[in-house]
């Protein structure tokens, strides 16, 4: 039963335009989500996070919205760069319940092209 | 520097034979966790260490896994008569623990191949 889904396993856009990656998850006790970001022969790393008290959270060209009622977060890259090119995990915690893991999923491949 | 290391960096082994992965986690980090990734899978939460507590060894998949950390430090995932389905990349990460314990790093993995 996988608890957080990413539906789509591949993006491709052009550069500067806009990337949208979207996660969907199940467990209404998830309250933070992260996405990270991998590349190959790498470990992923962490791009940005978002609590279930906020509704969108910006860094940069990166901005990641959270809708509670519908279960679903959404990675907006705005321009995409041929460098964004990579896997994008979405993770979700149930962090208030005490639990320190991450729920991961399968991955999104983004290719951006130049 | 250091990041989050794992060795060895790629393992190819036979059905049957154990293996042994290591990771040196981030100097101070007190959380340590194990993950796998199966080709076209999600990151599988495998086995989580945080201080002194009991291991939290809800993922691991069959009694033929199991995982140490040393002095709160070094780990190594142990994998006994291994199966072809055991193929994956096996990536450690660490954490600071606590409230900072989404902040994970993660190491680049081990790639294991049983034949």
């Amino acid at each position: 039963d996988q608890q957080v889904k990413q539906n789509s396993p591949s993006l491709s856009v052009q550069e500067g335009r806009i990337s949208i990656l979207n996660c969907d998850y199940t467990n209404s006790m998830f309250d933070y989500f992260l996405w990270y970001k991998k590349y190959p022969a790498e470990g992923p790393t962490f791009l940005i996070s978002i609590s279930s008290i906020k509704d969108k959270n910006e860094d940069g060209r990166f901005t990641v919205f959270l809708n509670k009622s519908a279960k679903h977060l959404s990675l907006h890259i705005v321009p995409s760069q041929p460098g964004d090119s990579a896997v994008y995990f979405c993770a979700a915690s149930d962090a208030q319940g005490g639990s320190e893991k991450l729920v991961f999923g399968k991955g999104m491949k983004l290719t951006v092209n130049p | 520097g250091a990041g989050v290391s794992q060795s060895p960096s790629n393992k190819v082994t036979e059905k049957g034979k154990d293996v042994e992965l290591r990771c040196d986690p981030i100097s101070g980090h007190t959380a340590l966790y194990w993950y796998r990734q199966s080709l076209g899978q999600g990151l599988e939460f495998l086995i989580y260490f945080q201080g002194n507590s009991a291991p939290d060894k809800s993922g691991l998949p069959s009694d033929r896994f199991s995982a140490e950390r040393t002095g709160g430090s070094v780990s190594t995932l142990t994998i006994q008569r291994t199966q072809q389905e055991d193929s994956a990349v096996y990536l450690c990460a660490s954490s600071p623990g606590g409230a900072l314990f989404n902040e994970q790093f993660f190491g680049p993995g081990t790639r294991l191949t049983v034949l």
